[in-house]
C-alpha cells in the first residue's frame, strides 16, 4: 500500500506571497491532519479534515486554511506569508474504521520564507 | 489542558548501552499514546500505539510501556542506526485524529 505523499517537497517563497501544499492520504483513509514542525515549537496541530469537513482546528491565525476533496486528498493554504511560517509542514492520515489508532505521516513539505 | 513532556531532551549512548526515554502526559480521557521515530528531514515514522495502563508493545530493540501518567520507550542494546528523534503524542477523548506531541528526545548511539 502506498504511503502518504506530499507535494511539493520543498518550497521557497517571499514574505507576502501565498502557498498551497498538497497531501494524498493512504488509500482508504478519510481523516487527514496537518501539522507544523519548527525547532522551537515542535509539532503543532493545524487542522483535521474528515469527509471534506474541517473537524478540528489548532491555534493558528486565519491565514492558515485547508480543504479536503471527495477523494480524501487535502490541501492547505497559507496566505500573506511571514518569516515565521518557515517550517516543515506534515500531513498524517488515519482510518476511522481503525479508530485512528494508527496515524501515518508523509515526508513533509519544507517551506522557506525569505 | 492536554500536555506531553518528554525527557531527556537529548541522550547519547554507546552501542549496546540500554536506556529508557520518558513521556509524561496529562490528558482528559486518553484515547491512545503514540510513539514515533523521526530521522532528520523526514516525516515521523509510526512505531506504537498504547491504549491502557499496563500495556506493552515491542518491535526489535524497542519496547514501549504505559502507566496512568507516563510512558517509557526502552531501547535494548541500541545500534547506531537507532539514532533519531523519538516523539511521543497523545490522542484525547473525542472522535478525532488530533494528536498532541511532546518536544521529542534526540538519541545518538555511538559505535
Amino acid at each position: 500500500k502506498a504511503g502518504v505523499t506530499q507535494t511539493p517537497r520543498y518550497l521557497i517563497k517571499t514574505r507576502g506571497q501565498q502557498v498551497t501544499l498538497s497531501c494524498s492520504p493512504i488509500s482508504g483513509h478519510r481523516s487527514v491532519s496537518w501539522y507544523q514542525q519548527t525547532p522551537g515549537q515542535g509539532l503543532q496541530f493545524l487542522f483535521e479534515y474528515f469527509s471534506e469537513t474541517q473537524r478540528n482546528k489548532g491555534n493558528f491565525p486565519g491565514r492558515f486554511s485547508g480543504r479536503q476533496f471527495s477523494n480524501s486528498r487535502s490541501e492547505m493554504n497559507v496566505s500573506t506569508l511571514e518569516l515565521g511560517d518557515s517550517a516543515l509542514y506534515l500531513c498524517a492520515s488515519s482510518s476511522e474504521e481503525r479508530g485512528y489508532n494508527e496515524q501515518f505521516f508523509g515526508p513533509g513539505t519544507r517551506l522557506t520564507v525569505l | 489542558e492536554d500536555q506531553v513532556t518528554q525527557s531527556p531532551e537529548a541522550l547519547r549512548l554507546q552501542e549496546g548501552e540500554s536506556s529508557s526515554l520518558n513521556c509524561s502526559y496529562t490528558v482528559s480521557g486518553l484515547r491512545g499514546l503514540f510513539w514515533y521515530r523521526q530521522d532528520p528531514g523526514k516525516g515521523p515514522e509510526f512505531l506504537f500505539t498504547l491504549y491502557s495502563a499496563g500495556e506493552e508493545k515491542e518491535k526489535e530493540r524497542l519496547k514501549a510501556t504505559l502507566t496512568k501518567k507516563e510512558s517509557f520507550l526502552h531501547i535494548t542494546a541500541p545500534k547506531p542506526e537507532d539514532s533519531a528523534t523519538y516523539l511521543c503524542a497523545v490522542r484525547h477523548s473525542g472522535n478525532t485524529g488530533k494528536l498532541i506531541f511532546g518536544q521529542g528526545t534526540t538519541l545518538q548511539v555511538k559505535p
